[in-house]
């Protein structure tokens, strides 16, 4: 069974750009989560999605960051512009969404870089 | 607040026993993981606790004590392909994951 799948791996830009990251979970997972993980920390979440529907997007900054997850299946998470700050690993995960408890299952992530 | 507490580095010898400890304090309590994660790649699950007392699986074992807010991870036979970070994590009453930073665990031959 395919694990979660993100692309770019690794991603370069300068400040002030737009930048977008792909993600698709194991097949027949509900729940997809946006992680951001800075060196020598744990994952922070940014949001989590039931399906199509955002349930937490408490600690999203929504001033430049935005996703979407249409049909409920593979997910986008853009910045826009980029800052310095935002340089950082950012990890996709899924849970089967049959329970609250569910294990989550990560992808390698995302390594940005922002000059 | 919410605040998980790991060590940030630890050392032992290959074929040898670590314990790595983690101490929480978090709004309510929904069970505790732990995560294996190696430079550069994703967390990988290794156990979940929710009970009270000890999960063995293979040379991973894993002890929860929610009176004293407390769980450990034990590995056994170490090899040096366990050299990597351990990150404990707690689900609070929102089911939400708690992260704590992490240990780092550097085996030695």
């Amino acid at each position: 069974e395919a694990g979660v799948v993100q692309s770019p791996r690794y991603k370069i830009i300068e400040k002030k750009q737009p930048v977008a990251f792909w993600c698709n979970p194991i097949s027949g997972h509900n729940t997809l989560y946006w992680y951001r993980q800075n060196l020598g920390q744990g994952p922070e979440l940014l949001i989590r999605y039931e399906n199509e529907e955002a349930v937490d997007d408490s600690q999203l900054p929504k001033d430049r960051f935005s996703a979407e997850r249409l049909k409920g299946v593979d997910s986008t998470l853009k910045i826009q512009p980029a800052e310095l700050g935002d340089s950082a690993v950012y990890l996709c995960a899924s849970s089967p969404g049959q329970s609250d408890t569910d294990t989550q299952y990560f992808g390698p992530g995302t390594r940005l870089t922002v000059l | 607040g919410q605040n998980i507490d790991q060590p940030t580095e630890m050392t032992a010898t290959e074929g040898a026993i670590v314990q790595i400890n983690c101490t929480y304090q978090t709004s309510g309590f929904n069970g505790l993981f732990w995560y294996q994660q190696h430079a550069g790649e994703a967390p990988t699950f290794l156990s979940y606790n929710v009970l009270d007392g000890l999960e063995e699986k293979g040379r991973f074992s894993s002890f929860l004590s929610r009176s004293k807010g407390y769980s450990y991870l034990l590995l056994k036979e170490l090899q040096m392909k366990d050299s990597a970070s351990y990150l404990c994590a707690v689900m609070d009453s929102n089911y939400q994951l708690i992260w704590g930073a992490g240990t780092k665990l550097i085996i030695k031959p």
